[in-house]
């Protein structure tokens, strides 16, 4: 498996309480994705990274945050938690984009499951 | 929005046969790949085929592509218990600057019974 890991690997808060999600990878890629899964929805991107203190927003940023200090951390942040943050997070890494003619192939972290309730 | 949509939602069928599942998407791509998740787990990554390849094999994997239709098909040959897992196509869209973004598939659950 790649070096990716993601704490904590479950959570449960409370409406409207912040909540951090790390993905930390050793794999010293530069390029990072935090996407959540709901079932019917497939994976939804929701943030990404393409360098230290670089990001941008994907499908589904709406209510979330990210930040990225460090070339192997990528830190989610939910800033007021609600019921439908309900998900499966999940983080990824890649070595490369297509645009650079590498194989932007992810690998991808165990998860995490965050229920909002 | 989905780029990818899979059929069937669900495949159920015996050890020892083959399986096929199929992606259609809507935009240019630079190329689609296959990933696989087991219950509970994270993607794993199977096979990557470009826009100007048509067919590609690994081991019991042949994953094919057709950009006039907009469609690739992953095919699983002599099936194994093991195989059971979900199953998406995620496409790398042509144009601008991806940073290596992919949009995912709604998946395929494969079962295999022994």
């Amino acid at each position: 498996d790649a070096g990716i890991t993601q704490s904590p690997r479950h959570k449960v808060t409370e409406t409207g309480t912040p909540v951090t999600l790390r993905c930390h990878q050793t794999e010293n890629h530069r390029y990072m994705y935090w996407y959540r899964q709901d079932p019917g929805h497939g994976l939804r991107l929701i943030h990404y990274s393409y360098g230290v203190k670089d990001t941008d927003k994907g499908e589904v940023s709406d209510g979330y945050s990210v930040s990225r200090s460090k070339t192997e951390d990528f830190l989610l942040t939910l800033e007021s938690a609600t019921s439908s943050q309900t998900s499966v997070y999940f983080c990824a890494i890649s070595e490369s984009p297509t645009t650079s003619g590498g194989s932007n192939e992810q690998f991808f972290g165990p998860g995490t499951r965050l229920t909002v309730l | 929005s989905q780029q990818g949509e899979e059929d069937p939602q669900a495949l159920s069928i015996q050890e020892g046969e083959n399986a096929t599942m199929n992606c259609s998407y809507k935009t240019s791509i630079n190329n689609l790949q296959w990933y696989r998740q087991n219950s509970g787990r994270g993607l794993v990554h199977l096979i990557l085929i470009r826009s100007n390849e048509r067919e590609k094999h690994s081991g019991r994997l042949r994953v094919t592509l057709d950009t006039s239709k907009k469609s690739s098909s992953l095919l699983i040959t002599a099936s194994r218990a093991a195989d059971t897992a979900s199953y998406f196509c995620a496409t790398d869209d042509a144009g601008g600057t991806s940073y290596g973004k992919l949009t995912f598939g709604q998946g395929t659950i494969l079962t295999v019974h022994p």
